[in-house]
């Protein structure tokens, strides 16, 4: 079946360092691509997606490109601040089952 | 525009009691679907509703149930409370279609059972 896979957590980085968090899926079909984020007592917020294979979602400064050739969805921020310490999910929407489905979640802490 | 409105925000129920818990779509939106979110086992979809009807389900008991009403406002359910039914309950609205729209999530309800 269609799954979203994260790589485990926690991700503690320095503030203004690099981040990629690793996102890749298994699906049938052309599903599309998500990154969600989640703040500490908050619900989910769509951080960026992305509907068909090359295309680019960004927001915030985060990116994530849809690549079909490696079913792989990272999400990416240059310069990462305290402020983007939260859970971020990958998801992807699963057109055969009317799903969406979620991976595991992605605990960022970023130190000043 | 307003957004998903999640209520109560907290909940402490005990083993075998039932609850009941209600979910606001932004306006204009008819989908809502439910999320239990728990530290083992993730996000996992309760179910979805569109005009009314129950659109789509996962895989969890009966216990749990839910209603949409004809202004889009959802409840869900969840009868002879267990220990393991502690949890971030999320809904999330949409226009349409989930998996061809975007879901807005509301800041969910959590729920200790005792």
């Amino acid at each position: 079946g269609n799954s979203v896979t994260q790589m485990e957590g926690p991700v503690t980085l320095s503030e203004e360092a690099f981040l990629t968090i690793n996102c890749t899926y298994t699906a049938t079909g052309y599903p599309s691509l998500f990154w969600y984020v989640q703040y500490p007592g908050e619900g989910l917020q769509l951080l960026l997606k992305a509907t068909k294979a090359d295309d680019k979602g960004s927001n915030k400064g985060f990116e994530a490109t849809y690549r079909k050739e490696t079913t792989s969805f990272h999400l990416e921020k240059g310069s990462v601040q305290v402020s983007d310490s939260a859970v971020y999910f990958c998801a992807l929407s699963d057109a055969g089952t009317y799903k969406y489905i979620f991976g595991t979640g992605t605990r960022l802490k970023v130190l000043a | 525009k307003a957004g998903v409105t999640q209520t109560p925000r907290y909940l402490i129920k005990t083993r075998g009691q039932q609850v009941t818990l209600s979910c606001s779509p932004i306006s204009g939106h008819r989908s809502v679907s439910w999320y239990q979110q728990t530290p083992g086992q993730g996000l996992q979809f309760l179910f979805e509703y569109f005009s009314e009807t129950q659109r789509n389900k996962g895989n969890f008991p009966g216990r749990f149930s839910g209603r949409q009403f004809s202004n889009s406002r959802s409840e869900m359910n969840v009868s002879t409370l267990e220990l393991g039914d502690s949890a971030l309950y999320l809904c999330a609205s949409s226009f349409d279609e989930p998996v061809q729209e975007t879901q807005y999530f509301g800041p969910g309800t959590r729920l200790l059972v005792l």
